[in-house]
């Protein structure tokens, strides 16, 4: 029963290829986010849907790209992948958009690009 | 975009001891702040909230302080736990969230 959950929990690719990591709410949230947070812990949000719509797009590469099929799932597909994509990503859900409520965080996928 | 800061990036504390954490946010607009505490391997937990109409708020064996005048948020544990030895972020929410950039708590035995 867990609330934020995200799949694979580490990745580890080589440069180039293609990866994408799921993430599901249970919580019956309107709003899914996604997070990077780098080797000094510094969370940085990425992007962030309300109701399958796309709401915060950051200055992220375009090699990015979130979907979210419905409200309760936001996926992240990384093309062409990098060294400096290595980090945590985390993923995060709030019953609203507009601020003034708290955010739940999954476990995180750990990436590991070589 | 507004920052939102810690002044301590690394804390160490005796087992049974107070801690206190600090942060400093700059967006006078923002209406709700939360405190976040971040275990080795895992997301960051919820650990307390508080708004802008309230300048104290306690939990269990937590206390988040506001004081809007300076735009200054605390976070105190008091007995401090080895399980308390994580990364603790204080995020401020008005139109949009930001986090801060962390605080390292490390409890001694």
């Amino acid at each position: 029963d867990t609330a934020v959950s995200q799949t694979p929990k580490y990745l580890v690719t080589q440069m180039g290829n293609d990866k994408s990591i799921k993430c599901e709410q249970n919580l019956g949230h309107d709003t899914m986010y996604w997070y990077k947070q780098d080797s000094k812990k510094f969370l940085k949000i990425m992007f962030s849907y309300n109701n399958k719509e796309l709401i915060i797009n950051e200055t992220v590469p375009n090699r990015f790209s979130p979907k979210s099929p419905d409200k309760a799932h936001l996926n992240l597909h990384i093309n062409s992948l990098e060294l400096g994509d290595s980090a945590v990503y985390f993923c995060a859900s709030s019953p609203t958009w507009g601020g003034g409520e708290t955010q739940y965080f999954g476990p995180g996928t750990r990436l590991l690009v070589l | 975009g507004e920052s939102v800061g810690l002044h301590l990036p690394t804390l160490s504390v005796q087992e049974g001891d107070n801690s206190i954490i600090n942060c400093a946010y700059s967006n006078s607009a923002s209406d709700y702040f939360i405190w976040y505490k971040q275990e080795s391997g895992k997301g960051p937990q919820f650990i307390i909230d508080i708004r802008s109409n309230m300048d104290k708020r306690q939990g269990q064996r937590v206390t988040v302080l506001l004081n809007k005048t300076v735009k200054h948020l605390s976070l105190q544990i008091a007995a401090t736990q080895p399980g308390d030895s994580a990364v603790y972020f204080c995020a401020e929410s008005g139109n949009q969230f930001y986090f801060g950039t962390g605080t390292s708590l490390t409890v001694i035995p």
